[in-house]
C-alpha cells in the first residue's frame, strides 16, 4: 500500500514571494505518477502539475515547479510569485499505473493563504 | 478540456429518505470513476471505485448498501445514499479516469455535492 504524507497543515506567503509545499511517499512500485491537486474556495479539485516516476527532469508549468527526488521518496511543490488567487488546499497524490493501476491515494492536504 | 459535471451541486434531505448524485463526463469516456467524502478541510476519502458495466469496488469499512453506485455507461456514473442520516452529511466527490489517456494526465474531478440530511 501506498501512502502520501504532507507534513505542513498550513502555511502562508506573501504575494508575490516563492513558497515551498511538502510532500512524502511510501511505496515499493517502481512504475507510478505524482500529481499536485489545488481545492480552492469552491472546493472543485484542478489540477496543478504531474510527474513521472520514470523522468529524471522535474516538471515546470509556469509559476509552478516540482522537486521530484525519487530515491528519497520526497516530492515538493514549488510556488513563484505567488497570487491571491494561488490561496487554496494542494493535495499531493500518488498513482500506480500498470497492473491494478488507476486509485489515487491523496495527502492530507496543506492549506495554503497568500496574503497581500 | 475535460470536464465532468456533478449534479446536484449541494443537496438538503430528510432523514430517512435516498438521494442520488450523478457524475457526467462531457467531452471523454471514463471506463472507471471514483467516489470521494470529503470533511471540511480534510484530505479525499475514497468510498468506491466505479467501473462501467461492472460492480463497483467499494473501500474497507463503506457500506455498499448504503451507497449503491452504478455506471451504466462510459459518461455517467450515480452515487445513491440511501435512508440516509444527519452522520451522511458531507461533501461528495467524484472523479473520472480519461478510456483515452488511463488518468496520466491526472484525473478530472467533478464540482462536488454537498449533502445535508436533517
Amino acid at each position: 500500500a501506498q501512502t502520501v504524507t504532507q507534513s505542513q497543515p498550513e502555511m502562508s506567503v506573501q504575494e508575490a514571494e516563492t513558497v515551498t509545499l511538502s510532500c512524502t511517499y511510501d511505496t515499493s512500485e517502481s512504475n507510478y505518477y505524482l500529481f499536485w491537486y489545488k481545492q480552492p474556495p469552491s472546493r472543485q479539485m484542478i489540477l496543478v502539475i504531474r510527474q513521472e516516476a520514470y523522468k529524471q527532469q522535474n516538471a515546470t508549468e509556469n509559476r509552478f515547479s516540482v522537486n521530484f527526488q525519487k530515491a528519497a521518496k520526497s516530492f515538493s511543490l514549488k510556488i513563484s510569485d505567488s497570487q491571491l488567487g494561488d490561496t487554496a488546499m494542494y493535495f499531493c497524490a500518488f498513482m500506480k499505473i500498470g497492473t491494478n493501476a488507476g486509485k489515487s491515494t491523496f495527502g492530507d492536504g496543506t492549506t495554503l493563504t497568500v496574503k497581500p | 478540456g475535460a470536464v465532468v459535471s456533478q449534479h446536484p451541486s449541494w443537496v438538503i434531505c430528510k432523514s430517512g429518505t435516498s438521494v442520488k448524485i450523478e457524475c457526467r463526463s462531457l467531452d471523454f469516456q471514463a471506463t472507471t470513476m471514483f467516489w470521494y467524502r470529503q470533511f471540511p478541510k480534510q484530505s479525499l476519502m475514497l468510498m468506491a471505485t466505479s467501473n462501467e458495466g461492472s460492480k463497483a469496488t467499494y473501500e474497507q469499512g463503506v457500506e455498499k448498501d448504503k451507497f449503491l453506485i452504478n455506471h451504466a455507461s462510459l459518461t455517467l456514473s450515480t452515487l445513491t445514499v440511501t435512508s440516509a442520516h444527519p452522520e451522511d452529511s458531507s461533501f461528495y466527490i467524484c472523479s473520472a479516469r480519461d478510456m483515452v489517456t488511463g488518468g496520466l494526465n491526472g484525473y478530472t474531478f467533478g464540482s462536488g455535492t454537498r449533502l445535508t440530511v436533517v
